[in-house]
């Protein structure tokens, strides 16, 4: 569905914790990006990356952490630092040829 | 950086009629104005797009403009279907060279009544 996968796709963090949220690709996609969708704000970005080990900051990323070790991999950290961190996160790669961005499922923070 | 402003926020129609969503950025540069649809509970999934070189692109009952000159582009949706119901977005990057980030703009709430 896409080759773009998310997890989990539920998560429950308990306040100061950090939490690591998952997204992986197979579609040989160079870019991938990490959006906080929340009621009203549209898809406000995060982090962006264009090649491995390569990585710029979005609009909202502080707070927020990610790695790009692998072409296929975008983790997301979401850190103690990020004080409202309850959102719905979307996980996005796209080939820099075919420009199409494919998002992943999405998980689904809350903070309890 | 770029910055996509997108209007109306919610938009109401009958079935049959046709919707109208706008949207304006702000960096010249960008190249590439992608619409994406997210129905409830979904993901965004790319309905239509257009590039800086074309005026207007058609598929089926969606079109979208673009106005180079005055930065903004619009999506247009005519015999308007219950299905229709989502939010739609819109994007604009800057392809070529380095690709920029995708930037989104805050989404349009379509309602079709039946």
């Amino acid at each position: 569905d896409g080759g773009i996968t998310q997890s989990p796709k539920y998560l429950f963090r308990k306040e100061g914790q950090n939490v690591t949220l998952s997204c992986e690709q197979n579609l040989n996609h160079d870019a991938m990006y990490w959006y906080r969708q929340d009621p009203g704000q549209g898809l406000r970005l995060i982090y962006y990356s264009q090649i491995v080990n390569d990585f710029q900051k979005g609009d909202i990323a502080e707070g927020y952490s990610v790695s790009r070790e692998k072409k296929e991999s975008f983790p997301l950290t979401v850190t103690s630092a990020q004080k409202n961190p309850t959102a719905f996160y979307l996980c996005a790669s796209s080939n820099t040829r075919n420009t199409e961005a494919f998002f992943g499922q999405g998980t689904r923070l809350t903070v309890v | 950086g770029e910055n996509v402003e997108q209007h109306p926020s919610t938009l109401s129609v009958q079935e049959g009629d046709s919707a109208v969503i706008k949207c304006t950025y702000s960096d010249s540069a960008s190249n590439y104005f992608p619409w994406y649809k997210q129905e409830l509970g979904k993901r965004p999934q790319l309905i239509i797009d257009i590039r800086s070189n074309v005026g207007e692109k058609k598929d089926q009952r969606i079109a979208v403009t673009l106005n180079k000159t005055a930065k903004h582009f619009s999506l247009h949706i005519t015999e308007t279907q219950p299905e229709d119901s989502a939010v739609y977005f819109c994007a604009a990057i800057t392809l070529g060279g380095s690709q920029g980030n995708l930037i989104f703009g805050k989404g349009t709430k379509l309602s079709v009544k039946p």
